[in-house]
């Protein structure tokens, strides 16, 4: 699975717009983009994914750049329950195996 | 409600003294696995099942067990625990082949002492 870069941390007003990015500019062609977040030693949460086209949720919006080479975690209206390690996975759909976690991004949202 | 079950959620034993950690979850998924958090090492594998009586080790294996006889059930076995073995344990659960999201159990936190 290709490797992923994300800065350390990143804060972030109430209300506004969080853009996580993170780059993966070894992406293959079947790897999928996927987004985790931890809050605080919670089990990680599945927030969305995708492979060219950007997605969106209930949670979020994830942009991938036409050469796939990086992407961007969009949490619309950021909360205070936002705050967690955000986790940006490169991985081939129907694989076997486990998720490799990276540091992830340290999303501190301030009222 | 989907979920992920884990028992206990906090766990003080001493060194040599078994214990089992168990997970279930009521999604009917064939996958299940086992991952343990440790700071500045994020989380690692430790075993994985892809169905019933089908276990394979993951990234850190050394001094667990798991079994999977029912396919909601995946327990995590410490024969004799160690202080290295203090951590934080996450179960994981999701259709196989593995598709878009693995759902995690709220973790267990164990110290040895």
């Amino acid at each position: 699975d290709a490797k992923t870069t994300q800065p350390t941390s990143m804060d972030c007003a109430e209300g506004r717009a969080a853009n996580l990015p993170c780059n993966h500019s070894t992406i293959s062609g079947n790897e999928y983009v996927y987004w985790y977040r931890q809050i605080h030693s919670q089990g990680p949460q599945y927030i969305i994914h995708g492979l060219k086209n950007n997605e969106t949720n209930e949670m979020a919006s994830l942009i991938i750049t036409e050469d796939r080479k990086s992407s961007t975690l969009i949490l619309p209206h950021a909360t205070l329950r936002d705050t967690a390690v955000y986790y940006c996975i490169v991985r081939v759909d129907g694989s076997q195996g486990n998720l490799i976690f990276g540091k992830g991004t340290k999303l501190s949202v301030k009222p | 409600e989907a979920q992920v079950t884990q028992n206990p959620r906090y766990l003080i034993t001493v060194t040599g003294k078994k214990l089992t950690v168990t997970c279930s979850q009521n999604m009917n998924h064939e996958y299940m696995s086992w991952y343990r958090q440790d700071p500045g090492l994020g989380l690692r594998q430790i075993y994985y099942s892809m169905n019933v009586e089908v276990t394979d080790k993951g990234d850190v294996p050394e001094g667990y067990k798991v079994s999977r006889k029912e396919k909601r059930n995946f327990p995590l076995i410490l024969e004799s625990p160690s202080p290295n073995q203090t951590s934080l344990y996450f179960c994981a659960s999701s259709y196989y082949p593995l598709g878009e999201t693995q759902y995690f159990g709220p973790g267990t936190r164990l110290l040895v002492l």
